[in-house]
């Protein structure tokens, strides 16, 4: 399959806890990218992360990327309510154009 | 950025009918892009929608079942024809950010056939 995995496939921690998704993928790509979908609305993009580069940081959002494992990883720190919703990585494989999405994460964040 | 709306948001229709999903931004973008995500899934891309050309579909998707329409660089249509149950999903459309590697997505369309 093209789609990436991500673990865990649901996520269930208290507000103040730091959370870490996972995303592992099969084939190069150019950057890969964490997009957030509130009860199955649309997607808001998150962060990007380049193939060259290893971490990023946006706010409470710590992103690295490890393409010899061919994976990445989504922290987010000190969890609000708020931040309950669905997580997915996404990718641009090298040579294309388009986004792949993987499985996606369930996040549940208790008050 | 972008604004994007669709319409509807969401429509309960009966097996064998067709529902057309409209997707509006407020800038004139050049790709246009169609997505499916059935319950509990992840996004699958279903075409790419081109002013001026016809769309670009992806494996297992064709231009029958889903025809789209780009009249022009702010607007297009995704139709799903001939409706069964396992076409319920939500329907999202998106458009690039300032390149194509990142992108801004519609509200979403929540389509239910029975």
């Amino acid at each position: 399959s093209q789609q990436g995995e991500e673990d865990p496939q649901a996520l269930s921690i208290q507000e103040g806890e730091n959370a870490t998704m996972n995303c592992s993928y099969k084939t190069s790509i150019n950057n890969l990218q964490w997009y957030r979908q509130n009860s199955g609305r649309g997607l808001v993009h998150l962060i990007l992360i380049r193939s060259n580069e290893r971490e990023k940081h946006s706010g409470r959002l710590r992103v690295t990327l490890d393409t010899s494992k061919k994976s990445s990883s989504l922290l987010i720190t000190a969890s609000r309510a708020a931040d309950t919703a669905s997580y997915f990585c996404a990718r641009v494989n090298t040579g294309f154009q388009k986004l792949v999405f993987g499985t996606g994460t369930r996040l549940l964040v208790s008050p | 950025s972008a604004v994007i709306s669709q319409k509807p948001s969401r429509d309960i229709c009966q097996r064998g009918t067709s529902l057309t999903i409209q997707c509006q931004v407020d800038s004139q973008v050049t790709m246009m892009f169609w997505y499916r995500q059935q319950p509990g899934q992840s996004l699958t891309l279903i075409a790419t929608a081109n002013q001026g050309s016809e769309a670009t579909y992806e494996s297992g998707f064709v231009i029958d079942k889903f025809p789209i329409s780009r009249p022009n660089l702010t607007f297009s249509t995704l139709t799903v024809s001939n409706m069964s149950p396992e076409d319920s999903s939500i329907y999202l459309c998106s458009v690039p950010l300032e390149s194509v590697e990142t992108q801004y997505f519609g509200p979403g369309t929540r389509l239910l056939v029975l």
